[in-house]
């Protein structure tokens, strides 16, 4: 079963505008990770945030983890025609060496 | 290269036949992961190689699925008497450390079509 389920399963926004995009886990965590995905292949690595942060950057990126909740959100500012593909958020178990645990995704399109 | 290479990029089989996905992860890079992606999904974690460790293999859907790690390095993931729902993307990843509290570096991953 999915770990994270990211909220909504797909988002379409005006260019310049922000996006939000939301992960909900169910098991504690080390840490929680947020992944890109262009057409269907590669995944690239946006951002990582421990379980004892609360709030991280990086550039037009912010991203927030409340482990009362076991909930995280991406937002991205200001955003591009670029940003268009799907984001995804995997977390590290809390429970020894494991594998990430991914949910199934936000597509997001980006209007120009 | 500097990143995670796989081959084929696709690959298109008969079901019943064998396939073999390889990977060749990061230089340096002591875990090795496999994850499949049906169509509009998310990833399905497969099984992952820490450095002389056994493999975590938890996640192999069947008997018919299995990989292997040579010299700690390139992995080839084996598919037997292939089924059509064996059809996704197959994604291979590595990541430096000896926890998965690292970053993983994705490859491109094989898109695999059972006929």
């Amino acid at each position: 079963s999915q770990q994270g389920e990211e909220d909504p399963q797909a988002l379409s926004i005006q260019e310049g505008e922000n996006a939000t995009m939301n992960c909900s886990y169910k098991t504690s965590i080390n840490n929680l990770q947020w992944y890109r995905q262009n057409s269907g292949r590669g995944l690239v690595h946006l951002i990582l945030i421990r379980s004892n942060e609360r709030e991280k950057h990086s550039g037009r990126l912010r991203v927030t983890l409340d482990t009362s909740k076991k909930s995280s959100s991406l937002l991205i500012t200001a955003s591009r025609a670029a940003d268009t593909a799907s984001y995804f958020c995997a977390t590290d178990l809390n429970s020894g060496n494991t594998p990430l645990v991914f949910g199934k995704g936000t597509r997001l399109s980006v209007i120009a | 290269g500097a990143g995670v290479s796989q081959s084929p990029s696709n690959k298109v089989t008969e079901k019943g036949k064998d396939v073999e996905l390889r990977c060749d992860p990061i230089s340096g890079h002591t875990a090795l992961y496999w994850y499949r992606q049906s169509l509009g999904q998310g990833l399905e974690f497969l099984i992952y190689f820490q450095g002389n460790s056994a493999p975590d293999k938890s996640g192999l859907p069947s008997d018919r699925f299995s990989a292997e790690r040579t010299g700690g390095s390139v992995s080839t993931l084996t598919i037997q008497r292939t089924q059509q729902e064996d059809s996704a993307v197959y994604l291979c990843a590595s990541s430096l450390a000896d926890r998965v509290a690292y970053e993983q570096y994705f490859g491109p991953g094989t898109r695999l079509t059972v006929t």
